[in-house]
């Protein structure tokens, strides 16, 4: 059974950076895609990017191209996602989601626990 | 302001069945079978209910489904329970750089 853990809560000043992990346990990681999800509070969902770990490379929502990093780590099966400039308005619970299939458009079947991250001076 | 539209709130009782629709373009719904459905309770991460359109993982109970029509997905849950209170977001495989987009969730209330 495949399962997402994500590092724990953050705050943050505006401007500076957060790095977001999530490892994945019960499956065989580099095949699957995962994406970064997050969530404003009160607000619905948003696709931030994603990656597929046995090719490296990583796909970013529009909004996010410049200001997102998506890497994976084979050796150790984690996804992280670090968000850069931040303002109060990246305040929100960021989750991380494996599609099983290794494709983006298909389902997340499973999702991480979430990390909420605040921004505040 | 989510790609996909769907409606802010429905309500049922216990054993009335309810649909909840989500509505997008050619460019994606319209365009692709991959429209999942996930249900989220109150601080909890989602958790997926549907697949590819009308797919149910192992252990989703059957009251569950899920259809499309044109550009406009629906989800239909039967013999509604209290435990289906939650909120129910739709998504979808889009042709543009942002390969996947949410509808703007639906709150599911039981009377």
């Amino acid at each position: 059974q495949v399962q997402l853990v994500q590092s724990g809560a953050e705050v943050k000043k505006p401007g500076s950076s957060v790095k977001v992990s999530c490892k994945a346990s019960g499956g065989t990681f580099s095949s699957y895609a995962i994406s970064w999800v997050r969530q404003a509070p009160g607000q619905g969902l948003e696709w931030m990017g994603g990656i597929i770990p046995i090719f490296g490379t990583a796909n970013y929502a529009q909004k996010f191209q410049g200001r997102v990093t998506i890497t994976a780590d084979e050796s150790t099966s984690t996804a992280y996602m670090e968000l850069s400039s931040l303002r109060s308005e990246d305040t929100a619970v960021y989750y991380c989601g494996a599609h099983l299939t290794g494709y983006f458009y298909d389902a997340f079947d499973i999702w991480g626990q979430g990390t909420m991250v605040t921004v505040s001076s | 302001q989510s790609a996909l539209t769907q409606p802010a709130s429905v309500s049922g009782s216990p054993g009335q069945s309810i649909t909840i629709s989500c509505t997008g373009t050619s460019s994606d719904v319209g365009g692709y079978n991959y429209v999942s459905w996930y249900q989220q309770h109150p601080g909890k991460a989602p958790k997926l209910m549907i697949y590819e359109v009308s797919n149910r993982p192992s252990g989703v109970p059957d009251r569950f489904s899920g259809s499309k029509s044109g550009n406009t997905a629906s989800l239909t849950i039967s013999g509604l329970q209290a435990e289906d209170e939650a909120d129910y977001y739709c998504s979808s495989y889009t042709s543009s750089s942002t390969l996947v987009v949410f509808g703007g969730g639906t709150k599911l209330t039981v009377l």
